[in-house]
């Protein structure tokens, strides 16, 4: 069953501009993380921030996490062309089951 | 360089044929996962396995049978039981269950 649930589902943006996505769970996790897929590929794993971290930064990435709201957003800064592709949210759930559970992710594309 | 390989790309199956999808890892990841991707929609879980010999159902196991004889290796058997087959299938692998995923580039299953 699917865990989380991305929002939106496509955002457009130019380059230059921060692009940000949403992801909200229904349980309690271990840790989210959050993924990258380009068209017709597989996907990339950008970030994984654990239920006792608030705040995570990877180069222009930036992951935030609310337990009690049950909500994490990623923040890309400085969006390049480069950056088109598909971010899913992932959750691990110790006491139910041993693999991720993927939402639908969001379709972003950034345009020169 | 380390990776892992999922064989062939593409796959035309017929009507009430067994089709065999190979993924292939040399991280030394003890987990290795199969998802199944639909148009637009997110990842759903088919089989994991934790270790060699051993492996779960997931959301979505029927119709699907899979072996881990040996750690680098996770074969999906994709049987004529499976009635909606065409998809785009995606193997991945970890060190535990809770680390990040290492993707395969995916196989696009279809059915003629």
């Amino acid at each position: 069953s699917q865990q989380g649930e991305e929002d939106p589902q496509a955002l457009s943006i130019q380059e230059g501009e921060n692009a940000t996505m949403n992801c909200s769970y229904k349980t309690s996790i271990n840790n989210l993380q959050w993924y990258r897929q380009n068209s017709g590929r597989g996907l990339v794993h950008l970030i994984l921030i654990r239920s006792n971290e608030r705040e995570k930064h990877s180069g222009r990435l930036r992951v935030t996490l609310d337990t009690s709201k049950k909500s994490s957003s990623l923040l890309i800064t400085a969006s390049r062309a480069a950056d088109t592709a598909s971010y899913f949210c992932a959750t691990y759930t110790a006491n139910s089951g041993y693999a991720l559970n993927f939402g639908k992710g969001t379709s972003l594309l950034v345009t020169p | 360089d380390g990776g892992i390989t999922q064989s062939p790309k593409y796959l035309f199956r017929k009507e009430g044929q067994n089709v065999t999808l190979s993924c292939e890892q040399n991280l030394n990841h003890d987990a290795m996962y199969w998802y199944r991707q639909d148009p637009g929609q997110g990842l759903r879980l088919i089989y994991y396995s934790q270790i060699v010999n051993d492996f779960q159902k997931g959301d979505i196991a029927e119709g699907y049978s899979v072996s881990r004889e040996k750690k680098e290796s996770f074969p999906l058997t994709v049987t004529s039981a499976q009635k909606n087959p065409t998809a785009f299938y995606l193997c991945a692998s970890s060190m535990r269950q809770a680390d990040g995923y290492t993707f395969g580039s995916g196989t696009r299953l279809t059915v003629v």
